[in-house]
Parts: C-alpha cells; sequence; structure tokens
C-alpha cells in the first residue's frame, strides 16, 4: 500500500512553545490528509481536513488558532501546535487519502506522540 | 455516514481464525464497508473493503450479508502480531470529504 510518513515520531517540550508536526506522502499525490488526535484507551477523534491550496477544515471543537495546519504542496501537511500546554499532550495521527482506483483509502503515519512539561 | 455497531473485545487462539462482527444496519446503497486496525501505538492500518460481495486479499476476508446490514472480518489464521484494536467504518466512496470516523472498534487479543 501507500506510504506515510510522519515525523517526528516522538517530541517532548515545554509548556508554553510550538511543535511542528510533518506528514509526507512518499509515493502519491495527497490533495487531502486528515489530522487525528488520540487519548490513552480512546478512538482517534479527527480534528481537522487538510486540502492542498486552501484552507484546512476543522472539526468542530477544535481550536483553528490553536493547532495550524499547512497544506502547501502535494506531498506534505504540518500541524503547528501553538503554545502547547500539558492538556495537549496526546498521540498525533496524520492520514493521506488515495483517489481512483484505491477506492477512496486511507494510508496512516505511524503518529506522533507530543508531551508537553 | 452509517452507524456501526461493534462487541468491544473479543480473544482468539493462536492459528485459529478470527471472526469480527459488524453491525451496520443503516447502511446506505452507495456505502461501502471499510476495516482498519491499530496496533498498540502505531497509526492505523488498512485491511480490506467491500460493497456487497464478499472480499478476500493477503490479509483478511470480508463477509458482508445479503442485505448488508451486517459484515464479519476474517482473519484466517490469527497470530499474536494481530492482536490490536479492529475498526469497521462504513462510509460512501465518494460525494464526501473523504474523512473516516472511528468508532471504539473490538479489541481482539490473541493468545498463545
Amino acid at each position: 500500500g501507500a506510504v506515510v510518513s510522519q515525523h517526528p515520531s516522538r517530541v517532548i517540550c515545554k509548556s508554553g512553545t510550538s511543535v511542528k508536526i510533518e506528514c509526507r506522502s512518499l509515493d502519491f499525490q495527497a490533495t487531502t490528509m486528515f489530522w487525528y488526535r488520540q487519548f490513552p484507551k480512546k478512538s482517534l477523534m479527527l480534528m481537522a481536513t487538510s486540502n492542498e491550496g486552501s484552507k484546512a477544515t476543522y472539526e468542530q471543537g477544535v481550536e483553528k488558532d490553536k493547532f495550524l495546519i499547512n497544506h502547501a504542496s502535494l506531498t506534505l501537511s504540518t500541524l503547528t501546535v501553538t503554545s502547547a500546554h500539558p492538556e495537549d499532550s496526546s498521540f498525533y495521527i496524520c492520514s493521506a487519502r488515495v483517489l481512483g482506483l484505491a477506492k477512496n483509502i486511507q494510508y496512516f503515519g505511524a503518529g506522533t506522540r507530543l508531551s508537553v512539561l | 455516514d452509517a452507524k456501526t455497531t461493534q462487541p468491544p473485545s473479543m480473544d482468539c487462539a493462536e492459528g485459529r481464525a478470527a471472526n469480527l462482527p459488524c453491525n451496520h444496519s443503516t447502511i446506505s446503497g452507495n456505502e461501502y464497508v471499510y476495516w482498519y486496525r491499530q496496533i498498540h501505538s502505531q497509526g492505523p492500518q488498512y485491511i480490506i473493503h467491500g460493497l456487497k460481495n464478499n472480499e478476500t486479499n493477503e490479509m483478511a476476508s470480508l463477509i458482508i450479508t445479503e442485505d448488508r446490514k451486517s459484515s464479519t472480518l476474517i482473519l484466517p489464521h490469527a497470530t499474536l502480531r494481530d492482536t490490536a484494536v479492529y475498526y469497521c467504518i462504513v462510509r460512501a466512496i465518494s460525494g464526501n470529504t473523504g474523512k473516516l470516523i472511528f468508532g471504539q472498534g473490538t479489541t481482539l487479543q490473541v493468545k498463545p
């Protein structure tokens, strides 16, 4: 299947700093990528849909000024957690959608574990 | 997108077939059934999907009932590495934003 690379896999930061997470589609172009957040023992929660060349679409309750999404190319989307606080500590996962013959399948990155001290 | 119902947990003996059920009684005619799984601390992995015919690939088989109101994911020879949370998701293939909404899934524990 298609490969989605996510970086970094783990980050520890101090409260108040900003953290950028990258999501790359390695062997296909993705006009649409998705960002999820997952708390321990919980299911994935969709945060936003990242659209290449346009603004991201955020799910209800997700602060767009807190979680900045940029999708500047067909293979790269970034999520920046601004002014991170301990409650932002979570597992962040991106995915990219493969269209056409692949029947709208989404492929996921390995996730980024964010710990805010 | 149609709602799905899955048992919260299941056990399976290593080497035996794992049969994971999913109920999607409100599925629409243009909605497919997708299965993903998430091994602990990893991103989800696509397994298989289908519309109304049974499907098989190198990972699993998907059996969809004739009325399409339920389906079963079959792992023919479960191994310890198949221990994961399995998600059944129903959604249309086109005419939507493409986003996947994950439920609670079924935690499959494969035991030696």
